[in-house]
C-alpha cells in the first residue's frame, strides 16, 4: 500500500534553515505531483507547495514563496523540501501528501504521510 | 485570495445524519476534498470530485455542491466519525491549494 515517511524536522532557529524528506513507496512515485501540507499546533490545515511529477512545475503559497524550494528525485522515490529564512510563524507538522491525478494536477490529496514536527525557535 | 467558510463546530446525535458545510467562490469553479483528521493523526481523504469515495471509506459519506457551497453528509452517524473535518480546494486565482479553517464533529 501507499507509504509516505516525512523526515527532517526538529528545533531550528529563527534564520536558518532545514531540509525535508518525503521517502514514498507502494505507488509509482514518478507519475504523480506531490505536495507539502503544514498544521500549526492547534491549528487548521495550511497547503505549502506542490511540484508536478516530473518536476518541471512548482507552486508555492505565498508565505513561503523566495524562502522554500521544493525538489524530487525520481530515482529515489523522494519528495525534498528546502526551507531557508525560518520564521517562528513556520513552527508546524510538515506532512507530505500525493496528488490525486494521474501526471495532472488534480489539486486533492490521496494519501497522507504521518508527518514531522518543525519548531523554529532560539 | 480566495477563502473557504466552514462552522467551527457541529454536533449529531448517534445514528442521525449530519452535514458539514464549506463556502468559497472556488468551489463555483472546483470540487472540493473531504478531509478526517482524528487527534494526533494525519489527515485522510474521504470524498473527493463530485462525489467519490477512496477505497475503504464507508458509504454513509457522500458529499455535494451547490453553487458555492460544498457539503460533506455523514448518514447514520458512528461514534467513530468524531473528528475535524476539512475541505479543501484549488483556488480560483492561483495555483494553490486552500483550507477552511475547520469543523470539529462531535458524535452525542
Amino acid at each position: 500500500q501507499v507509504q509516505l515517511v516525512e523526515s527532517g524536522g526538529g528545533v531550528v532557529q529563527p534564520g536558518r534553515s532545514l531540509r525535508l524528506s518525503c521517502a514514498a513507496s507502494g505507488f509509482t512515485f514518478n507519475n504523480y505531483a506531490m505536495h507539502w501540507v503544514r498544521q500549526a499546533p492547534g491549528k487548521g490545515l495550511e497547503w505549502v507547495a506542490v511540484i508536478s511529477y516530473d518536476g518541471s512545475n512548482k507552486f508555492y503559497s505565498d508565505s513561503v514563496k523566495g524562502r522554500f524550494t521544493l525538489s524530487r528525485d525520481n530515482s529515489k522515490n523522494t519528495l525534498y523540501l528546502q526551507m531557508n529564512s525560518l520564521r517562528p510563524e513556520d513552527t508546524a507538522v510538515y506532512y507530505c501528501a500525493q496528488d490525486g491525478g494521474l501526471r495532472y494536477f488534480d489539486w486533492s490529496f490521496d494519501h497522507w504521510g504521518q508527518g514531522t514536527l518543525v519548531t523554529v525557535s532560539s | 485570495s480566495s477563502e473557504l467558510t466552514q462552522d467551527p463546530a457541529v454536533s449529531v446525535a448517534l445514528g442521525q445524519t449530519v452535514r458539514i458545510t464549506c463556502q468559497g467562490d472556488s468551489l463555483g469553479n472546483y470540487y472540493a476534498g473531504w478531509y478526517q483528521q482524528k487527534p494526533g493523526q494525519a489527515p485522510m481523504l474521504v470524498i473527493y470530485g463530485r462525489n467519490i469515495r477512496p477505497s475503504g471509506i464507508p458509504d454513509r459519506f457522500s458529499g455535494s455542491r451547490s453553487g458555492s457551497t460544498a457539503s460533506l453528509t455523514i448518514a447514520g452517524a458512528q461514534a467513530e466519525d468524531e473528528a475535524d473535518y476539512y475541505c479543501g480546494s484549488r483556488d480560483s486565482s492561483k495555483n494553490q491549494v486552500i483550507f477552511g479553517g475547520g469543523t470539529k464533529l462531535t458524535v452525542l
